[in-house]
C-alpha cells in the first residue's frame, strides 16, 4: 500500500498566486481529510470528505481556500489569491468508515507564501 | 464544543526513564480518544485509541494510555524512554457519533536526552 500521497512536497511561491495542493488518498478509504498546521494554532481541521462528499467545511478559513474531491482517488486543496499568513504544513488524511477511525496521514505540503 | 488540552508544550526525559505526556479534554459525554506520534518531516501516526470498555489502552511502540473519566484526561505513558522516541505528540477527540473528525490538541514535543 502506497500509502496517501500528497503533492507538492514543497510550495514556495509569492502573495496573490494560485496555489493547488494535491492529495490521493489510500484505495479502499472512504473519509478524507485536509489539515493545516502551524506553530501558533496546531493542527487544524479544514475540510472532511466522506464518500467524495464534503461534511464538514467550518474549518476552511475564508472564501480563498476551496477543497474538492471529484473522485474517490483524489483530493484538491485550492488557494486563491495566496497571503502570508497562508503559510504553513497542509496534511490530508484519509480513514476507512466515518471521521473517527484511524487516520492514515500524508507527508504534508510545506507552502510558504512570500 | 469540544477541545484538548495539552499543558507541556516541550517535555525532556532522560533515556530509559519513564515518561508521561498529559491530556486533558472537554466534552459532556465520553468522546473517542487518540494518541498520534509525529516525526520531524512526517505525518502522524497513530499510537493508540479508546473508546469503550478497559480504561487501559496499549498502544505501539511501548505506549499505554489511561482514561480517567473523573479528570476529564487521557494521559499518554511509557515506561522506559529510547531515543527514537523523541517526537512530537499529538492527543485527538472525536464525538461518539458518526460524521465527524478528529480534533488535535497543540502537541507536545518529547525530547530524550542521554
Amino acid at each position: 500500500d502506497a500509502g496517501v500521497i500528497q503533492s507538492p512536497r514543497h510550495e514556495v511561491t509569492e502573495m496573490g498566486q494560485e496555489v493547488t495542493l494535491r492529495c490521493k488518498p489510500i484505495s479502499g478509504h472512504n473519509s478524507l481529510f485536509w489539515y493545516r498546521q502551524t506553530m501558533m494554532r496546531g493542527l487544524e481541521l479544514l475540510i472532511y470528505f466522506n464518500n467524495n462528499v464534503p461534511i464538514d467545511d467550518s474549518g476552511m478559513p475564508e472564501d480563498r481556500f476551496s477543497a474538492k474531491m471529484p473522485n474517490a482517488s483524489f483530493s484538491t486543496l485550492k488557494i486563491q489569491p495566496s497571503e502570508p499568513r497562508d503559510s504553513a504544513v497542509y496534511f490530508c488524511a484519509s480513514s476507512r468508515g466515518q471521521g473517527y477511525e484511524k487516520l492514515f496521514f500524508g507527508s504534508g505540503t510545506q507552502l510558504s507564501v512570500l | 464544543a469540544q477541545s484538548v488540552t495539552q499543558p507541556d508544550i516541550h517535555i525532556t526525559v532522560s533515556e530509559g526513564a519513564s515518561l508521561e505526556l498529559r491530556c486533558n479534554y472537554s466534552y459532556g459525554a465520553t468522546p473517542y480518544l487518540f494518541w498520534y506520534v509525529q516525526s520531524p518531516g512526517q505525518g502522524l501516526q497513530l499510537l493508540l485509541k479508546y473508546f469503550s470498555g478497559d480504561t487501559l489502552v496499549q498502544g505501539i511502540k511501548g505506549f499505554e494510555a489511561e482514561f480517567k473519566r473523573s479528570q476529564s484526561s487521557f494521559n499518554l505513558r511509557k515506561p522506559s524512554v529510547h531515543w527514537s522516541d523523541a517526537a512530537e505528540y499529538f492527543c485527538a477527540v472525536a464525538p461518539n457519533q458518526a460524521g465527524t473528525a478528529l480534533i488535535f490538541g497543540k502537541g507536545t514535543t518529547l525530547s530524550v536526552s542521554s
